[in-house]
């Protein structure tokens, strides 16, 4: 079975432009969660996608935002992008909801923001 | 608010030693769950295991094996034999659920960054 796929695996952009980041899941999975990751603040949840819905959002400015299509695939963007947002963005799938249900990671988008 | 707190930052170990790393977690639920998990250079979180909070039988897995003590709020992962790729940076994170958005997340320690020599 394959697993979490994100595109594109490295991104250049400048301050002030938009981007967005995509993520499969694993087939069958049908919850989707984002995380960042840098080396000052570590892995700090942004969001988790279920049946399409935001279930639960992170300490993340309205700059950052999702969504889920009905095929479980999701798309992260992020407007205006600041210095700070440089990072590695990490996608995770469950097969629910549930805390109980172990995520399973993607190979991360590398942003960086000039 | 959850928390989890990875104290050490770096080990490093020479191979075939025996290695610990230790967690400690804050959660106010009854019910929770506490994970590992291994990142190595190329970046991709691989799970390693799960525990329940309900559970506090310790288990072995091939080389990995897990005490878990809810007295103390702790969750340690010892690797046994340890092997150069081994060498990654481990994660210890805590599942929580939230009752009013039917959501869950992990909230992730600040990791260990673990180091075999051959």
């Amino acid at each position: 079975k394959a697993g979490v796929t994100q595109t594109p695996r490295y991104l250049i952009k400048t301050r002030g432009q938009q981007v967005t980041l995509s993520c499969s899941p694993i087939s069958g999975h049908r919850s989707v969660s984002w995380y960042q990751q840098t080396p000052g603040q570590g892995l700090q949840f942004l969001f988790e996608y279920f049946s399409e819905t935001q279930r639960n959002k992170g300490n993340f400015p309205g700059r950052f935002s999702g969504r889920q299509f009905s095929n479980s695939r999701s798309e992260m963007n992020v407007s205006t992008l600041e210095l700070g947002d440089s990072a590695l963005y990490l996608c995770a799938s469950s097969l629910e909801v549930l805390s109980s249900y172990e995520q399973y990671f993607g190979p991360g988008t590398r942003l960086t923001v000039t | 608010a959850q928390k989890v707190t990875q104290a050490q930052t770096e080990i490093s170990v020479v191979e075939k030693e025996d290695v610990t790393l230790d967690c400690v977690y804050e959660t106010r639920d009854t019910t929770y769950y506490l994970f590992w998990y291994k990142q190595p250079p190329s970046g991709e979180l691989v799970f390693l295991i799960r525990r329940n909070s309900f559970d506090e039988q310790n288990e072995i897995s091939g080389r990995y094996s897990w005490n878990f003590q809810k007295s103390t709020s702790s969750f340690n992962f010892t690797i046994t034999a340890s092997q150069v790729v081994d060498s990654a940076v481990y994660f210890c994170a805590l599942s929580e659920w939230s009752r009013a958005t039917s959501g869950s997340r992990l909230t992730f320690g600040e990791g260990t960054q673990l180091t075999v020599n051959p």
